[in-house]
């Protein structure tokens, strides 16, 4: 079985601009979760999806944003893109919210932003 | 959330036994730990989850006191490609979010 797949792999984009990452959970997930880590420090948690719906957000500005579509796949937006935005972005799933703590997590996507 | 500390690097040679603990002082009652792993430029990796006392896999064993206010990961004889950050979380398991610190790095030496 695939796990989680996330594409790109790594990005190179200019302040200002805006990026779109993807998100394929595992077969059977229904819960997406999307992490920022910045090099050095743990993941931080942006959003959380459960059956396409928002189920928590964290401290993160409005110009991130993200959706779950029917399939249970994901995308994760970024706005008018910082230098501070650069970062490894990680998407998780789980088969259910109760089971959150056992989170399956992509390799992730490398953003430059330059 | 409860908060955890656990040390920032560890060292051990290959063969040998390696604990790291995690204290969480404030842990609730719905609280469970939970262990994760990561290498570099990968996602994290869930290891191993326990309420009390003690959990053993294929990977790993998890001791949890009477009090809960503190946990021990022990992976036994570590090898180069254990080297990693290992991250104690501590949460309810229906929390929609998962709070990492900044984790231990764990550098097994040949």
């Amino acid at each position: 079985d695939a796990g989680v797949t996330q594409s790109p792999t790594h990005l190179i984009k200019t302040r200002g601009q805006h990026v779109t990452l993807r998100c394929s959970p595992i077969s059977g997930h229904k819960s997406v979760s999307w992490y920022q880590q910045v090099l050095g420090q743990g993941p931080q948690f942006i959003f959380q999806y459960y059956e396409k719906e928002e189920r928590g957000r964290g401290n993160f500005p409005d110009r991130f944003s993200a959706r779950q579509f029917p399939n249970y796949s994901s995308e994760l937006n970024v706005n008018a893109l910082l230098l501070g935005d650069s970062a490894l972005y990680l998407c998780a799933s789980s088969l259910a919210p109760d089971r959150n703590t056992e989170a399956f997590f992509g390799q992730g996507t490398r953003l430059t932003v330059v | 959330l409860a908060k955890t500390t656990q040390p920032i690097s560890m060292d051990s040679y290959e063969g040998q036994e390696v604990n790291i603990t995690c204290s969480h002082n404030n842990i609730a009652t719905n609280d469970y730990i939970t262990w994760y792993q990561q290498f570099p430029s990968q996602g994290p990796r869930f290891i191993i989850q326990g309420y009390k006392t003690k959990v053993t896999n294929e990977v790993a064993s998890l001791f949890i006191p009477a009090d809960r206010k503190s946990s021990t990961l022990s992976l036994p004889r570590v090898s180069l490609s254990d080297t990693a950050v290992y991250y104690c979380l501590v949460g309810d398991l229906n929390d929609y979010k998962l709070s990492f610190g900044a984790g231990t790095t764990v550098t097994v030496r040949a």
